[in-house]
């Protein structure tokens, strides 16, 4: 199965100011078809998660432009541009190339 | 609206069993593969359980294969998860989630996730 980590795995956060997670897999991610099969997910407290980030790279419908994502193979990275208030929460990354599909730790965001 | 409703969650002894039920609504559901995930109490998320769109084809992680099952009735807008042999670390709450398409890429995320039921395994 496909091992996923993340770092840090707590980030305190000031709002106005840039944020960045970082997702590791045991393996690579990348398909054949040029596609790198990582989600990230942003889980509020006592909410479901909610997708900002499917393939690496494309941000969801609805999903604000501060949020973006990089990497490829085994190395990816979540950033937002400027935290806003409503970021706080924890935040997964997942495999999705395999199943099982796996999920990472998590990283919970809060502000300073 | 796209809503995804779960229920059937509830106190169950070590080793019965369970079954827990998600309705779809506002949209066409025979369309999308849908997913269930389940979160331990304090835990993170852990990935339980596919069915493809036409329910030919289901996935399980490791921890549930052999005790769990999961169908879904097209006719109905429904997605099932049969719960057998239960376990403490069965205990959680249970979200079921649909696969998102995006229309030129194929995969699109879970796009869509149930407020969830909670299982507690407890005698």
């Amino acid at each position: 199965d496909f091992v996923m980590t993340q770092s840090p795995l707590s980030l305190p956060v000031t709002p106005g100011e840039p944020a960045s997670i970082s997702c590791r897999s045991s393996q690579s991610l990348l398909n054949s078809n040029g596609y790198n099969y990582v989600d990230w997910y942003l889980q509020r407290p006592g909410q479901p998660p909610k997708l900002l980030i499917f393939l690496g790279s494309y941000r969801a419908s609805g999903v604000p432009d501060r949020f973006s994502g990089s990497g490829s193979g085994t190395d990816f990275t979540l950033k937002i541009s400027s935290v806003e208030a409503e970021d706080v929460g924890t935040y997964f990354c997942m495999q999705a190339l395999q199943t099982p599909f796996t999920f990472g730790p998590g990283t919970k965001v809060d502000l300073k | 609206q796209v809503h995804l409703v779960e229920s059937g969650g509830g106190v169950v002894q070590p080793r019965k069993s369970l079954t827990l039920s998600c309705a779809a609504s506002g949209f066409t559901f025979a369309d999308y593969p849908m997913h269930w995930v389940r979160q331990a109490p304090g835990k993170g998320l852990e990935w339980v359980a596919a069915i493809s769109y036409d329910g030919r084809n289901t996935f399980y992680a490791d921890s549930v294969k052999g005790r769990f099952t999961i169908s879904r009735d097209n006719s109905k807008n429904t997605v099932n998860l049969q719960l057998r042999s239960l376990r403490g670390d069965d205990t959680a709450v249970y979200s079921c989630a649909r696969e998102g398409g995006d229309i030129s890429i194929g995969y699109g995320g879970i796009d869509v996730w149930g407020q969830g039921t909670t299982v507690i395994v407890s005698s």
